[in-house]
């Protein structure tokens, strides 16, 4: 079965601007959940939505926010671009407990300038 | 707290065994797991135990855990090169969300 497609591979955006960015889970995976990873600061999860619905969210500002339509596709958004903002933003669907693991999409690198 | 540690570098001649060590303080634990994440992809599940198992084996990967020490190890038999990567453990809580808390991964280099 097909994996989980994240959508750019690769974003430059300049300080101050929005980005958006799209994520398509697994078919019939219904739990999506957006990761935030650097160097300095490793994995950070962000949010996690379950049938359109934020279930979880991590320590993130309100610049960060997502949301999933009905056919689990997911989208998160960023607003504002800081420069500390660019990252590998990876995109993990998993069955409605998730409890057996994740599975991870190939990321998205944005590079904000 | 859901602190997850690795130490962040392991180098191993091909063809020996790899052991890669994760230490978590929650004892609260439910699942761990051992992802693998290679240059430029994302994170692929290699293999999860129940905080209930002491040991699980899966063809070269077998993981131990210590419950008592809060101690979770992977052992990869006859390492190959294709096998360096970066491994991550993590850990969901009981009653929590399953969201898995991360450590900040072991730089796997295996040189011929």
């Amino acid at each position: 079965k097909a994996g989980v497609t994240q959508t750019p591979r690769y974003l430059i955006k300049t300080r101050g601007q929005q980005v958006t960015l799209s994520c398509s889970p697994i078919s019939g995976h219904r739990s999506v959940s957006w990761y935030q990873q650097t160097p300095g600061q490793g994995l950070q999860f962000l949010f996690e939505y379950f049938s359109e619905t934020q279930r979880n969210k991590g320590n993130f500002p309100g610049r960060f926010s997502g949301r999933q339509f009905s056919n689990s596709r997911s989208e998160m958004n960023v607003s504002t671009l800081e420069l500390g903002d660019s990252a590998l933003y990876l995109c993990a669907s998993g069955n409605s407990g998730g409890n057996y693991g994740y599975t991870f999409g190939s990321g998205t690198r944005l590079t904000v300038v | 707290g859901e602190d997850v540690e690795q130490s962040l570098f392991l180098s191993v001649r091909e063809g020996d065994s790899s052991v890669i060590n994760c230490t978590y303080t929650d004892s609260s634990s439910t699942y761990l797991y051992w992802y693998k994440q290679e240059p430029g992809a994302g994170l692929q599940l290699l293999t999860y135990i129940f905080s209930n198992m002491d040991m699980k084996q899966d063809q070269r990967l077998t993981v131990l855990l210590n419950k008592k020490d809060k101690h979770l190890s992977l052992r990869i038999a006859d390492t190959q090169t294709g096998d360096s990567a970066i491994y991550f453990c993590a850990e969901t809580l009981s009653g929590g969300s399953y969201i898995p808390t991360f450590g900040r991964g072991t730089s796997l280099i295996v040189h011929p």
